[in-house]
């Protein structure tokens, strides 16, 4: 069966610090990824989505980037964190069908 | 790009009550509508979903409706119990196996 890892859980990072949180999947293959963040009052907003290694399509733009340097394997990132970076960040993959989340990362920039 | 909007933000119910979340979508070409239940502190999980070709389904107390016409797609939750208390989020697509565009979410609560 396919599972999906996130990591870390939890961070607190001072602002203007790097950020890389990692996604894998497993028992899968060439799945589509993607990089969601929850806010608080905003929903679940897209920032990046992959359909192949080094394939990236930015939603939003802002200080982050993602990089997909193995086929199940998806990275976020950021080289100065600002206070708006805050929030819950949910790893996601598919592979036709139905839409799988990680544990998400939850992320305060103080 | 896809807009969904998702109303109420918040829905208190009795136990027992029916609870109605509303979405509209923007993109006519959107054809898979699917809902995830977030239960707090936890991944958000796809609870039921439709497509286009279909105007209702239903699964147990669940069930939702679509009209194309509108743009707009319903979650009707019957005979709600307290474990239904989370925040639900409708989506919208081209299609399942595609990046879904969410709604803001709808935080239920069920009281006993």
């Amino acid at each position: 069966s396919q599972t999906i890892h996130q990591w870390p859980a939890t961070l607190v990072q001072p602002v203007g610090s790097p950020l890389s949180l990692e996604c894998t999947v497993e028992g899968t293959s060439n799945p589509n990824l993607y990089w969601y963040r929850q806010a608080a009052g905003r929903g679940l907003q897209l920032l990046f989505y992959s359909v192949g290694i080094g394939q990236i399509s930015s939603e939003v733009p802002q200080n982050l980037s993602a990089s997909r340097p193995q086929d199940r394997q998806f990275i976020l990132s950021s080289k100065k964190l600002l206070l708006s970076d805050s929030g819950f960040y949910l790893c996601a993959w598919t592979h036709g069908g139905e839409l799988f989340f990680g544990e998400g990362s939850r992320l305060t920039v103080l | 790009g896809e807009n969904v909007e998702q109303h109420p933000s918040t829905l208190s119910v009795q136990e027992g009550d029916s609870a109605v979340i509303k979405c509209t979508y923007s993109d006519s070409a959107s054809n898979y509508f699917p809902w995830y239940k977030q239960e707090l502190g936890k991944r958000p999980q796809l609870i039921i979903d439709i497509r286009s070709n279909v105007g209702e389904k239903k699964d147990q107390r669940i069930a939702v409706t679509l009209n194309k016409t509108a743009k707009h797609f319903s979650l009707h939750i019957t005979e709600t119990q307290p474990e239904d208390s989370a925040v639900y989020f409708c989506a919208a697509s081209i299609d399942s196996g595609y990046a879904l565009n969410f709604g803001k979410g709808t935080s239920l609560l069920v009281t006993p």
